[in-house]
C-alpha cells in the first residue's frame, strides 16, 4: 500500500532563504507526482507535475526533483517570500490507478 | 483562467440527512474526482469518474456515497445518510488527463458539518 510522508511537518524561515521540502513514498511504481500548495481554508493549487520518466520540473522560483528508485521528491523554493507561506502537499499517482495519495504536508511560514 | 467551482461553500446538516455537494468542473476536462480532508488530516481520495462512470473508488466510498454527472456540466457527490464522521472539507477536482495536461485543478471546497 502506497504511503506518502513529508518532512518537515512545519518550517519557519526568514524572507530570502532558499529552502527544500521533502516527500518520500514507499512504492516506486508511480505514474507521476504533483506538488500542491494549500492556503488556509482553501482548495489546492497545483504547482508542478513530474512524470515518472522525468527527473525534474521548474516553474519560476520552484524546482521539483524526482528520484523514483529511492522513492523521493524534493521541492526547492528559491528566495522565499512571505507570500510563499502556505501548506505544501505532495501527491503520488500509482501506475495503473487514477487516484492520488497525498502526504500530510509541510506548513511553511516565511517571515518578513 | 477557467476554474473549478463548488457549491455550497458551507453546509450544516443533521446526522442521517442526505446532502448533495455540487461541482462544475472545467469545461473541456474529461476526468473528475472527489476528495475529502478531515480537519488536520491528509487529503483523501474518494472517487474518480470518467465517461459517465466510476473509474476507481476508495474504501471510504461505500454505499452511502454516489456520484453523478446529470447534465454534462455539473458533477455531484451525494451522501445518503450522513454520519458525524462525514464532517470534512470536500474537494472536487478535474483534469484533461494525458501527459502535460494531467494537472489536477481543484475547486475551493465545501465544508460539511454533520451535527
Amino acid at each position: 500500500k502506497q504511503e506518502v510522508t513529508q518532512i518537515p511537518a512545519a518550517l519557519s524561515v526568514p524572507e530570502g532563504e532558499n529552502l527544500v521540502l521533502n516527500c518520500s513514498f514507499t512504492d516506486s511504481a508511480i505514474y507521476n507526482l504533483q506538488w500542491f500548495r494549500q492556503d488556509p481554508g482553501k482548495g489546492l493549487t497545483s504547482l508542478l507535475l513530474i512524470q515518472s520518466s522525468q527527473r525534474e520540473q521548474t516553474s519560476g522560483r520552484l524546482n521539483a526533483s524526482l528520484d523514483k528508485s529511492s522513492g523521493r521528491s524534493t521541492l526547492y523554493i528559491a528566495a522565499s517570500q512571505p507570500g510563499d507561506s502556505a501548506t505544501y502537499l505532495c501527491a503520488v499517482r500509482a501506475s495503473g490507478t487514477y487516484k492520488y495519495i497525498f502526504g500530510t504536508g509541510t506548513r511553511l511560514k516565511v517571515l518578513a | 483562467e477557467p476554474e473549478v467551482t463548488q457549491t455550497p461553500s458551507h453546509q450544516v446538516t443533521q446526522m442521517g440527512q442526505e446532502v448533495i455537494l455540487r461541482c462544475v468542473p472545467i469545461s473541456n476536462h474529461l476526468y473528475f474526482y472527489w476528495y475529502r480532508q478531515i480537519l488536520g488530516q491528509k487529503v483523501e481520495f474518494l472517487v474518480s469518474f470518467y465517461n459517465n462512470e466510476i473509474s476507481e473508488k476508495s474504501e471510504i466510498f461505500d454505499d452511502q456515497f454516489s456520484v453523478e454527472r446529470p447534465d454534462g456540466s455539473n458533477f455531484t457527490l451525494k451522501i445518503r445518510s450522513t454520519k458525524l464522521e462525514d464532517s470534512a472539507m470536500y474537494f472536487c477536482a478535474s483534469t484533461m488527463m494525458g501527459g502535460r495536461e494531467e494537472t489536477q485543478y481543484f475547486g475551493p471546497g465545501t465544508r460539511l458539518l454533520v451535527l
